[in-house]
Parts: structure tokens; sequence; C-alpha cells
């Protein structure tokens, strides 16, 4: 079975880095096709994409944001990390991981999410 | 960035009523070399995370209902419920995946009458 889940802080102050883990299981980072993205989502509001790594360790990321992120990943451990930097209020938000593989290039399946709140 | 926009953003239904939900990008989601629209639909059912409805265009996700389907071309998308349940309730998000970055329209909001 196919599983993600995500942790980290609760609470960031502002101006703070946010380290995120998602760890994966039911299937490895190194499997040719696999690649996982981080989305947000900050309360009541849409959902946006932040970043992708892929099998292979290239790296996508989103436009606005891209100055701020850093994605990675740890195959033997299962983890795939996001940081962000200069954290600010409007950074409050749930944040999911979630995967595509080969041949089924969509999110699919989601991890459950956590919520991050920045605030001093 | 293509932008993905979802009017309306609440969507008031009665059960047993088909309900209609649309999204409109700003770029056209046909890719011209393999023939495939790379839009997708999501639903956020209250209090959960997003789950996988339709792929590309029209291909219901696994376990999806056959009371949902999706359509559309270049700009213009719709997914339709045939015949609404109270348990369809919650956030559809549409999404673009032609393009980097990936884009999601606001949601649409389907609520029971």
């Amino acid at each position: 079975q196919v599983t993600l889940k995500e942790s980290g802080p609760a609470l960031v102050k502002p101006t703070q880095t946010l380290t995120l883990t998602c760890t994966v299981s039911g299937f490895s980072l190194s499997t040719s096709g696999v690649r996982v993205s981080w989305i947000r989502q900050p309360p009541g509001q849409a959902l946006e994409w932040l970043a992708r790594i892929d099998w292979d360790d290239d790296k996508f990321y989103s436009t606005s944001l891209k100055s701020r992120l850093t994605i990675s990943k740890d195959a033997s451990k299962n983890r795939v990390v996001l940081t962000m930097t200069n954290m600010d209020p409007v950074d409050t938000a749930t944040y999911y991981c979630t995967t595509m593989f080969r041949g089924r290039d969509w999110f699919d399946p989601w991890g459950q999410g956590t919520l991050v709140t920045v605030s001093s | 960035d293509i932008v993905m926009t979802q009017p309306p953003l609440s969507l008031p239904v009665t059960p047993g009523e088909p309900a209609s939900i649309s999204c409109r990008s700003s770029q056209n989601l046909l890719d011209s070399e393999d023939g495939n629209t790379y839009l997708d639909w999501y639903l956020q059912k209250p209090g959960q995370s997003p789950q996988l409805l339709i792929h590309t265009l029209s291909h219901r996700a696994s376990g999806v209902p056959d009371r949902f389907s999706g359509s559309g071309s270049g700009t213009e998308f719709t997914l339709k419920i045939s015949r609404v349940e109270a348990e369809d309730v919650g956030v559809y998000h549409c999404m673009q995946r032609l393009d980097f970055p990936y884009t999601f329209g606001q949601g649409t909001k389907l609520v029971i009458k």
C-alpha cells in the first residue's frame, strides 16, 4: 500500500526556516518514474504547487517561491525534505506531499497534510 | 504561469439533480505532441486531503463512480455529476500539468441545498 506522511513543526516564527519531511512507504524513491511533489493550502484558500523532485534527482520549483525553496530526498530513508526560508504569516497553510509514478502522471495518493502556522 | 479559473466558488445542488463545475485555463492544455489534454480534477471532502477524481481530461480514477465525468477542450473544461449524492460535498479543484509550474483553480465548493 502506497502511503505518504508529512511531518514538521506546527509553529514557526517569522523569518525562520521551515523544514518539512515526507516519509513514504509502499514504494522506493529510487524507482524510475517516481516523482514527489509538495503542495500547500492556506486556510480556506486554493491549492498551490510548490516543488517536485524526481527519482533521478531532477528538481522543479514554483516560479514565485523558487528563491525560498529547496527540495531534496534520501531514498535510503524513504524521505523527501522541503525547506522554505524566511517564513511569513502568509505562509500559514496545510502542507501536503503527493506522488506520481511512471505512466500515472497525476497526484495519487496524497498525504494527510501537516498544518504549519507562522506567528511570533 | 498558466492561470486556472473556477467560477463559481460555491455551487448549491439538490440531491438527485445533476451538477456541472467549470474550469478555465489561460492557455490551451492540449499537448500537440501526444494529443493529451493535461487537466485533472480533485475532490477535497471536508477535513480531508484532496483525492484524485479525473485525470487527463476525462479518465475516471480507480473507484470513482461513473456518475462523475470530465469533458472539455482547449481552455474550457467541465466536471459533471449526473446525480448528486450527499457524499459528493466538498471542494472540487481543477489542475493543469501541461507546463511547470503546475497550477490549480480556486476550487468550487459543492453544497447540498
